[in-house]
């Protein structure tokens, strides 16, 4: 049973441009979260999808936006890149069921570095 | 803003027990202890968590007190692999709010 999945594990791009990451949530999970973990910080988050809608936004501006797909699978777009987005971006996923104490699994994550 | 209040670092001997302790004072009861960890440059790992009953797993055992408001993480034998940031989350299963509020994390060093 293959985990959270994420692409690219590293890449690099130059101030201004767009950047798009990508999550599979782990089989059997519905619900996906992004977290931006700056060097040294723990994990803050971003927003998280269900039922292909953002659900909840954490503090980050319009620039970072979001889309679920129907197999649950999720994409993190961030446009007009700044170096203060340089971080690690994790993808968690969960299932949504009530009450469970159901678990919440991240992904390794991908580091994005803006020059 | 994170629930939890953990020491900023700890120490342990490889092959001793490293105790890792949370206060989580205004916790409801609708509320589970959850702990992660994530070693350096990975995705967190998720540990184990527990409602009000003590809980134990293959990685860790996990010791919540009678009134809720602490919780001790134990990791039976560590080694130099369990060197990492650990966090202790509160999180809610109301209104399916399942989103994770990190606080820094005790850093745990085992020493050889």
């Amino acid at each position: 049973d293959a985990g959270v999945t994420q692409s690219p594990t590293h890449l690099i791009k130059t101030r201004g441009q767009q950047v798009t990451l990508r999550c599979s949530p782990k089989s059997g999970h519905d619900t996906v979260s992004w977290y931006q973990q700056a060097l040294g910080q723990g994990p803050q988050f971003i927003f998280q999808y269900y039922e292909e809608e953002e659900r909840q936004r954490g503090n980050f501006p319009d620039r970072f936006s979001g889309h679920q797909f129907p197999n649950y699978s999720s994409e993190l777009n961030v446009n007009a890149l700044l170096l203060g987005d340089s971080a690690l971006y994790l993808c968690a996923s969960s299932a949504r069921l009530w009450g469970s104490g159901n678990t919440i699994y991240f992904g390794e994550g991908s580091w994005l570095t803006v020059v | 803003d994170a629930k939890t209040t953990q020491p900023p670092s700890m120490d342990c001997a490889e092959g001793r027990a490293a105790n890792l302790p949370c206060n989580h004072s205004t916790i409801s009861g609708n509320e589970y202890v959850y702990w992660y960890r994530q070693i350096h440059s990975q995705g967190p790992q998720y540990i184990i968590h527990g409602l009000k009953n003590n809980e134990t797993n293959e990685m860790a055992s996990l010791i919540i007190t009678e009134d809720r408001k602490s919780s001790t993480l134990i990791l039976p034998h560590a080694t130099l692999r369990d060197t990492a940031v650990y966090y202790c989350i509160v999180r809610s299963q109301i209104n399916r709010d399942d989103k994770i509020i990190f606080g820094k994390g005790t850093r745990l060093h085992i020493l050889p």
